[in-house]
């Protein structure tokens, strides 16, 4: 059981816009950055957006962030077949004193 | 740029130790903060804990007090030991960096390939 809830899955078509959200609490994403990260299988993570709304260089601007209260999300526009991969969004939290990771969304571009 | 390269033993024995070596080139280990992070087979991502350029280090409390991060800055390498394994902890642990060096809570900006660790007898 992770500590943020994301959604299992999402999908869309090439072209279209899929957003995955990212739900969490107080304690984390409510007081703290937003961070997520893209990972194809066999791979490690790698880090796409940092601070909630912020790309690490290289980054497509397809791939923006958002936070709002305890929620965040991750928009991907114009979407790609090579964008199918694994999301997990993270964030401190305060109660911990460490991070937390969402369970992760697998984005299928059907 | 930096790059980071786990080691250790692939199989280790219930109730045994885990011990793990995160090589750092291409920068100074005694900058930033560094950390571990499992991922179970088929499964989400999990913090073990840090060790920062302050040598203070902090581990998730699901881990209790299996584990122990530390640092050798003559090698430029990090470790991880995690005592009383069991079937639980077979997963792939990556070692990362953090983004800022100031800032325990940045996103973790570089990350080691991973190395698959199974505990079996």
């Amino acid at each position: 059981q992770s500590v943020l809830t994301q959604p299992p899955s999402a999908s869309g078509t090439p072209g279209q816009k899929v957003t995955i959200s990212c739900s969490g609490r107080t304690s984390n994403i409510g007081s703290n950055y937003v961070h997520w990260y893209q990972q194809f299988p066999g791979t490690a993570p790698k880090l796409l957006m940092y601070r909630s709304d912020q790309r690490p260089s290289g980054v497509p601007d397809r791939f923006s962030g958002s936070k709002s209260g305890t929620s965040a999300s991750l928009a991907i526009s114009g979407l790609r077949s090579e964008d199918e991969a694994d999301y997990y969004c993270a964030a401190w939290d305060d109660s911990l004193s460490g991070p937390v990771f969402g369970g992760g969304t697998k984005l299928t571009v059907l | 740029q930096v790059q980071l390269q786990e080691s250790g033993p692939a199989l280790v024995k219930p109730s045994g130790t885990l011990s793990l070596t995160c090589t750092v080139s291409g920068g100074a280990i005694s900058d930033y903060h560094w950390s571990w992070i499992r991922q179970s087979p088929g499964k989400g991502l999990e913090w073990i804990g840090y060790s920062s350029y302050t040598a203070s280090t902090n581990h998730n409390p699901s881990l209790k007090s299996r584990v122990t991060i530390s640092v050798d800055t003559s090698k430029n390498q990090f470790f991880l030991r995690l005592s009383s394994v069991t079937a639980a902890d077979t997963a792939v642990y990556y070692c990362t960096r953090s983004q800022y060096y100031y800032d325990t809570r940045s996103a973790f900006h570089v990350w080691g390939p991973g190395t698959m660790v199974t505990v079996s007898s």
